[in-house]
């Protein structure tokens, strides 16, 4: 347990639907992150945000669209997915920007059809 | 950014000591050498982390190469539950604006042999 925890653990979803997932941390950090692990391919950073503040979008399209309401929630929301979109979602907490540990949630396994 | 090169997969037998290595030939005097692993069907998970000196934890060792070129994770006594993909990577402190970001590679799996 590592205190940062993701829900759902599994979404298949058809490409005209619209989902969220969550992210919730339990750990009194500052900073959020949201992490895309495609199969085969090296976990790559899609966002950040640091005091609710988004300060990174890594070049992600448009048809993935962060939240962040508070230090402690995270959200991601999807619409109008790719089959290439699948893969599994990681969310990370730290204590702020800086090379500061990061602690993983378990990710979100996205089945797009 | 400095770039760090590691074996594709490893193999260790229960109980036994396992060394892995990582090589980063261009890494810069502000760059911290940290080790993450990600266990099968789980987020990644913080190991270690040095910079200069060797470093001794719960979970590991990190021994670091005087001329910092090289570096070896140390799992003292390698268990089932140590078998995953253990990525070595660079981080800046010198730069504030994007020393958070973290870089992985693809790793090195490591499979336990009970």
């Amino acid at each position: 347990e590592t205190g940062v925890t993701q829900t759902p653990r599994h979404l298949v979803m058809g490409m005209t639907n619209k989902k969220s997932l969550k992210c919730e941390q339990h750990l009194g950090h500052n900073a959020m992150y949201w992490y895309k692990q495609s199969a085969k391919k090296p976990l790559e950073l899609m966002f950040v945000y640091n005091f609710k503040e988004q300060t990174e979008n890594n070049s992600v399209p448009s048809r993935f669209s962060p939240e962040c309401p508070n230090s402690s929630h995270l959200f991601l929301h999807l619409h109008t997915l790719q089959p290439e979109d699948s893969a599994l979602y990681l969310c990370a907490s730290s204590h702020g920007t800086g090379p500061y540990e990061q602690y993983f949630g378990p990710g979100t396994r996205l089945t797009v059809t | 950014d400095a770039k760090t090169t590691q074996p594709n997969s490893m193999e260790s037998n229960e109980e036994e000591p396992v060394h892995l290595p990582c090589n980063h030939s261009t890494i810069s005097g502000t760059d911290y050498i940290h080790w993450y692993r990600q266990l099968p069907s789980q987020g990644p998970e913080y190991v270690i982390h040095g910079l200069t000196s060797n470093v001794n934890n719960r979970m590991a060792s990190l021994a670091i190469a005087e001329d910092r070129k090289s570096s070896t994770l140390i799992l003292h006594r390698a268990t089932l539950r140590d078998a995953a993909v253990y990525y070595c990577i660079l981080r800046d402190g010198s730069k504030v604006d994007s020393s958070y970001k973290l870089i992985f590679g693809s790793g090195t799996r490591l499979l336990v042999r009970p």
